[in-house]
């Protein structure tokens, strides 16, 4: 298995709270991703990041933010969250383009915002 | 952006047949890669292909890079009961770090 671990596994929040799920790694892979998973929609990128304080947005960012201070650590934040971001959130890690891209997944955080 | 059709989106087979699936893509891909999912799991990479034309084995699994760059194929022989799952496709274009995933197919296996 590839060395990553998302916390919490599972977490319930209010409407309005900011969020922040974590993936850590210890394959120390440059690249990192948030993806979200809902029935309907498969997997969507939402963030990536390609470095240590590098990173971009993916296609559904909106109301998410992310920080990545060390090479292991990759935080996903909702700032206040909302029903529509109840989900499945998934972390993966590459080493990067070419043979490298294929990405290893976490085994996932089941958000629920009430 | 870059989409991805797979299909079919799902399936229910007899245990012991064999399985065809396939995505297609809009545009060009470089990788494509394969993936398992399992109940309260993270995908599990199955197989990568890098190159049009590519045919891959995996045990039962079997994929391929059409010649057209555009689409890929997974084939899994004599099924078993733990195939079942969602699989999913994955593509990723020139000079991209992104992956874009299909929506997956949904494997149901009747003993």
């Amino acid at each position: 298995d590839a060395g990553i671990t998302q916390s919490p596994r599972h977490k319930v929040t209010e409407t309005g709270t900011p969020v922040t799920l974590r993936c850590h790694q210890t394959e120390n892979h440059r690249y990192m991703y948030w993806y979200r998973q809902d029935p309907g929609h498969g997997l969507r990128l939402i963030h990536y990041s390609y470095g240590v304080k590098d990173t971009d947005k993916g296609e559904v960012s909106d109301g998410y933010s992310v920080s990545r201070s060390k090479t292991e650590d990759f935080l996903l934040t909702l700032e206040s969250a909302t029903s529509s971001q109840t989900s499945v959130y998934f972390c993966a890690i590459s080493k990067g383009q070419g043979q490298n891209t294929e990405a290893f997944f976490g085994q996932g955080t089941r958000l629920t915002v009430v | 952006g870059q989409q991805l059709n797979q299909s079919p989106q799902s399936m229910f087979i007899q245990e012991g047949e064999d399985v065809s699936m396939n995505c297609t893509s809009s545009s060009i891909f470089n990788t494509w890669l394969w993936y398992k999912q399992d109940p309260g799991e993270g995908p599990v990479l199955l197989i990568a292909l890098y190159k049009a034309g590519e045919l891959t084995s995996n045990g039962r699994l079997t994929a391929q890079f059409g010649i057209t760059r555009k689409d890929s194929f997974l084939n899994i022989s004599a099924s078993i009961p733990s195939d079942v799952g969602i699989y999913f496709c994955a593509g990723r274009g020139a000079g991209s770090y992104q992956l874009t995933f299909g929506k997956g197919t949904k494997l149901s296996v009747i003993p």
